[in-house]
Formats: C-alpha cells, sequence, structure tokens
C-alpha cells in the first residue's frame, strides 16, 4: 500500500511566523502534491512537483513556496503565516497519470 | 463555471436506498475520471476510476459520457458506513487533478 505521511496532524503557529509542512511518501512516485481544503471551497492545488528539485504552480500558490530535494520528500513552506492560511492541508502523490494518494492531512491554525 | 461541477446535496437516503450522484466538467480534453470519497476531518480515498465503457466495483457502478461531458456513480443498497462526501474527480492535463466541492450522503438507519 502507499504510504503518504505529513509530518504533523494538528499545528498551532503565530502571524508572521515561517511555517514549514513536511510530506513523505515510499513508492518511490514522481508527482507530488499539495493542497488546501477549506469548507465551501473545497480542494484546491497550491503547488506540485513532478520531479526532484522542479516544482508548477498550481492555482493559489501566493503566500507559499515548496521545496524537493529528495523524490520522497515535498515541503511546502508559509514564508510569513497570514490568518487566512489557516487551513487542512493536504499532501498527495502518485505515478503519472494514475490516481491521487493523500495523507492524513495537516490541521493548521495561524492566530 | 467550475471546472468540475457536482450538486451538493446533502443526499439523506435510508439503509437500502438506491441513491445516484452526477458530475459534469467542463475541459473536454479531460484524460482520465475518478470517484473519491472523503469521510469527515479525514483524507480523501479513491474509491474508483471511471471508463468510458462504464465499470461496476460491487455495489459501486461508475458511469462516463464524454459527448456529454458527465460523471455518474450509483451505490446500490446503501449502508450505514457508506455515509461520507463523494469527490467527482477528473484530470485535465499531465497528472494534475481537478476536484469537485463533494456531494455529501447520509446513510440513516
Amino acid at each position: 500500500d502507499v504510504k503518504v505521511t505529513q509530518s504533523s496532524r494538528y499545528l498551532v503557529k503565530r502571524t508572521g511566523e515561517k511555517v514549514f509542512l513536511e510530506c513523505v511518501q515510499d513508492m518511490d512516485h514522481e508527482n507530488m502534491f499539495w493542497y488546501r481544503q477549506d469548507p465551501g471551497l473545497g480542494l484546491r492545488l497550491i503547488y506540485f512537483s513532478y520531479d526532484v528539485k522542479m516544482k508548477e504552480k498550481g492555482d493559489i500558490p501566493e503566500g507559499y513556496s515548496v521545496s524537493r530535494e529528495k523524490k520522497e520528500r515535498f515541503s511546502l513552506i508559509l514564508e510569513s503565516a497570514s490568518t487566512n492560511q489557516t487551513s487542512m492541508y493536504l499532501c498527495a502523490s502518485s505515478l503519472w497519470l494514475q490516481p491521487q494518494h493523500f495523507g492524513d492531512g495537516t490541521r493548521l491554525s495561524i492566530l | 463555471r467550475k471546472e468540475v461541477e457536482q450538486d451538493p446535496g446533502p443526499f439523506n437516503v435510508p439503509e437500502g436506498a438506491t441513491v445516484a450522484f452526477n458530475c459534469t466538467y467542463s475541459n473536454s480534453a479531460s484524460q482520465s475520471f475518478f470517484w473519491y470519497r472523503q469521510d469527515c476531518r479525514k483524507e480523501p480515498k479513491l474509491l474508483m476510476s471511471v471508463y468510458s465503457s462504464g465499470n461496476e466495483d460491487g455495489r459501486f457502478t461508475a458511469q462516463l459520457n464524454r459527448a456529454s461531458q458527465y460523471i455518474s456513480l450509483l451505490i446500490r443498497d446503501s449502508k450505514l458506513s457508506d455515509s461520507a462526501t463523494y469527490l467527482c474527480v477528473v484530470n485535465p492535463s499531465g497528472s494534475r487533478l481537478t476536484f469537485g466541492e463533494g456531494t455529501q450522503l447520509t446513510v440513516n438507519p
């Protein structure tokens, strides 16, 4: 079974902090994704990566950056956290053109 | 127009009922299609892929109509454990997926 592991289930940070969300997958998938999910808005793609050191903007990249130094790890960075970034963050991975597999999610609260 | 549109529901049905969810998508070049299931406060999980010829997995049947850009999911003999949000998912290009907002289903005893 594919295992996608997110570093924290719950996280509380303060406005202005730099926040790191980590995601690791164990199935050698080339594709990795970061989403946020908010009530009434569904899943929205923030960034994705097709390969090591490659990244592509999704639909809502503002205020975020990503890092993919190793194939199995994809990090999401909130450069200066703001209250409107309070959300559920979901990481996913996949092979090319195959369904995505999700981690458990991180509920992030920015105070 | 949203790329993927679903009836948000909620759908409330009794155990044993048959329920159908519909979904439309706007990008005619979309390559693959899926239904995901998401339980409350959990991550989405793949329920089934959707093929042009239609496909069935136990009590679940998925249909695709490319001409009408329409996808459906039929659940027969609903169980309490089917209560969840069902996400219609479309692959417009590459490995990106576009998710509908989901249809909430509650199966009542």
